[in-house]
């Protein structure tokens, strides 16, 4: 079956322009999440979507960072006026997780490939 | 104190060993656990949940200790493709906000040599 998909898989961009980058999750997933990962970093937390709500934000690093969901499924995380410590791979996951669906054990994550942001 | 913590590594073990990496979590109220695999520049995958009274699949195994706050994860006869990084992640309900709160290791290092 359709996983999920990200678009771009590569970027690069110059610095001071906005990029946006696309997630289309798993068809029926009501969790969207999408998360950064410099290189040979950790997985940082940016926003989470249940539905189309975001109810926790508290990753975006600055407010050059905005995402939107709608119809429950798309995606968008837009970055505007690119700095180069931007540069990173942004990942998507979805999950069939919801706000009383605990322990959400039959619920994990299922990433996309990622886009490999590049700012020079 | 972090969330989540992992020792980084990198574990190097020889073909057939077998190696356990732990990580502890400083919520109390997280409520479920897994164990995702990344392998160098690709996208983290699921590899097993975690259960309250432990799993097993194949030659790995999964422990919670919820008193002492840790999971841990074993690998028996490792293999070279056991080579990359295990990610642990926490999920715990936020209580205010709702929705979930999903806070990923930083990662454990695996190398599994001739």
């Amino acid at each position: 079956g359709a996983g999920v998909s990200q678009s771009p898989s590569n970027k690069v961009t110059e610095k001071g322009k906005d990029v946006e980058l696309r997630c289309d999750p798993i068809s029926g997933h009501t969790a969207l999440y999408w998360y950064r990962q410099r290189l040979g970093q950790g997985l940082e937390f940016l926003i989470y979507f249940q539905g189309n709500s975001a109810p926790d934000k508290s990753g975006l690093p600055s407010d050059r960072f905005s995402a939107e969901r709608t119809g429950e499924s798309v995606s968008t995380l837009t970055i505007q006026r690119t700095q180069q410590e931007d540069s990173a791979v942004y990942l998507c996951a979805s999950s069939l997780g919801s706000e009383t669906d605990i322990p959400n054990y039959n619920s994990p994550l299922h990433f996309g490939n990622g886009t490999r942001l590049t700012v020079t | 104190r972090k969330e989540v913590e992992q020792d980084p590594g990198p574990f190097n073990v020889p073909e057939g060993a077998t190696v356990a990496f732990n990580c502890t979590y400083s919520n109390s109220a997280s409520q479920s656990f897994f164990w995702y695999r990344q392998d160098c520049r690709k996208e983290p995958k699921l590899l097993m949940s975690v259960y309250s009274s432990g799993n097993e699949d194949g030659r790995f195994t999964a422990q919670l200790n919820r008193a002492s706050q840790y999971i841990s994860l074993l690998i028996r006869d490792s293999k070279l493709s056991d080579s990359a990084t295990y990610l642990c992640v926490v999920n715990m309900r936020k209580l205010t906000g709702g929705g979930n709160k999903l806070t990923f290791g930083t990662g454990t290092q695996l190398k599994v040599e001739l």
